[in-house]
């Protein structure tokens, strides 16, 4: 059971728009600690796709965004296109636990 | 450009150690710190631990706290983890990623496949 709660998986046709939610609680997210989100291709080692809750960084296709709010947090990702099929992580930091977490991961699928 | 190089593949039996490296270029070793993520077969991320690479302070997940040790040479620009007491759910893809500011990690090390099997 994963600190951070996302869908398991979510699917959109090329070209369509896909949102994937990362829900946390007050300990977390909640407590304003920032919200960043990684790409996993299959077999490699995850990429970071948006840090501090809403920033890319160089080279990550503006179709990528991240947004924020009070205990939840959310990737969207629009003009879908077949190598946007991947696995997508949310991480945060929890002061309860006093270490970094993850979410479970989601699994997106370019229909 | 940073690169984080990570040593090869390791087969253990039940209750043997394993010590993972995660050689660090690019960039100034002691500015950043270093986390270890694992990830089990089919399973997602989960984080094990921070080393701070500038003064070797660690901070270790409660759940491998006792097993798992982070170290760091600056001489080489090298981190460590070793887990001991391996146990058949240890079998993971092992990660050494970069802390960068605000708590992202901004680059990884290509994986350590760690494999637990009697």
């Amino acid at each position: 059971q994963s600190v951070l709660t996302q869908p398991p998986s979510v699917s959109g046709a090329p070209g369509q728009r896909v949102t994937i939610s990362c829900t946390g609680s007050s300990s977390n997210i909640g407590a304003g600690y920032d919200v960043h989100w990684y790409q996993q291709l299959p077999r490699t080692a995850p990429k970071l796709l948006i840090h501090g809750n809403s920033n890319r960084p160089s080279g990550v296709p503006d179709r990528f965004s991240g947004s924020k709010s009070g205990t939840s947090a959310s990737l969207a990702i629009t003009g879908l296109q077949a190598e946007d099929e991947a696995d997508y992580y949310c991480q945060s930091y929890d002061s309860s636990l006093s270490g970094w977490v993850f979410g479970g991961g989601t699994k997106l699928t370019v229909l | 450009q940073v690169q984080l190089v990570q040593s090869g593949g390791e087969v253990k039996k039940p209750g043997a150690s394993v010590k993972v490296s995660c050689k660090a270029s690019g960039y100034t070793f002691t500015s950043y710190g270093i986390n270890w993520v694992r990830q089990a077969p089919g399973q997602g991320l989960e984080w094990m631990g921070l080393i701070s690479a500038y003064n070797a302070n660690t901070n270790s997940a409660q759940k491998l706290q006792g097993r798992v040790t982070m170290t760091a040479d600056t001489s080489t620009n090298t981190a460590y983890m070793e887990l001991r007491s391996l146990r058949s759910d240890d079998t993971a893809v092992y990660y050494c990623a970069r802390v960068a500011k605000l708590g992202s990690h901004d680059y990884w090390g290509q994986g350590t496949l760690v494999s637990v099997s009697s």
